[in-house]
């Protein structure tokens, strides 16, 4: 199946600084990728839709501003998390969808922790 | 109504028993249909996917489709502890295009 690798895995920031999260697709191609967050114990919360080439498109309530998102190459999608605040503490994971049926295929996750 | 909707759980079998997940969808014009299994503090991971009515084995897992209830199932025979996870519903297609929604989940058990 297709690979999606998500860097780094964990990271601690003091509040107010900024943070970069890469997505890659390590042996296909992602016209698309996708970023999500998820609480402990929630369900998954779409926060973007990330087009190459394009700007992203936010899902309702997410600031754009605030999670910048740049989609530079087929395989590689990034999200920065401005001025970040212990409020943003989340697991962000980035999936990227397939070449077949449409699948969307997941990257490891990436725990930010702001203190 | 919810777009995918699903038992939150949590689903507790023994150890050898089949669990089995349920999945409802609103849009009828869907047209992919995704079975993850995410374990705690981890990304979700792709165990199944069905495109066509009917049913679809992997090993111990059956996808079962049926387009016209709206329904998608997942079996897991002999089930074991390793299995204890939550298990997303995925679909797409619909009259939202390439949009791929997912249901919350549903925590499974199992019990030794």
């Amino acid at each position: 199946g297709a690979v999606v690798s998500q860097h780094p895995s964990r990271v601690i920031c003091k509040s107010g600084t900024s943070v970069k999260i890469e997505c890659r697709s390590l042996d296909f191609q992602a016209t698309t990728m996708f970023w999500y967050r998820q609480f402990p114990k929630q369900s998954l919360m779409l926060m973007a839709t990330s087009n190459e080439g394009s700007k992203a498109t936010y899902e309702q309530g997410v600031e754009k501003d605030k999670f910048l998102i740049n989609h530079a190459s087929l395989t590689l999608s990034t999200l920065t998390v401005t001025s970040a605040h212990p409020e943003d503490s989340s697991f962000y994971i980035c999936s990227a969808r397939g070449v077949v049926g449409n699948t969307i295929y997941f990257g490891e996750g990436s725990w930010l922790t702001v203190v | 109504q919810k777009e995918v909707e699903q038992n939150s759980g949590p689903l507790s079998v023994p150890e050898g028993a089949i669990a089995s997940l349920n999945c409802t969808y609103s849009d009828r014009v869907s047209q992919s249909f995704f079975w993850y299994r995410q374990y705690s503090g981890k990304s979700p991971e792709l165990i199944m996917s069905i495109y066509s009515n009917g049913d679809k084995e992997d090993g111990r897992f059956t996808a079962q489709l049926n387009k016209a209830s709206q329904y998608v199932s997942l079996l897991i025979r002999d089930s074991q502890p390793s299995d204890s996870a939550t298990y997303l519903c995925a679909v797409n297609g619909g009259t939202g295009g390439f949009k791929t929604i997912f249901g919350a989940g549903t925590r499974l058990f199992v019990k030794a």
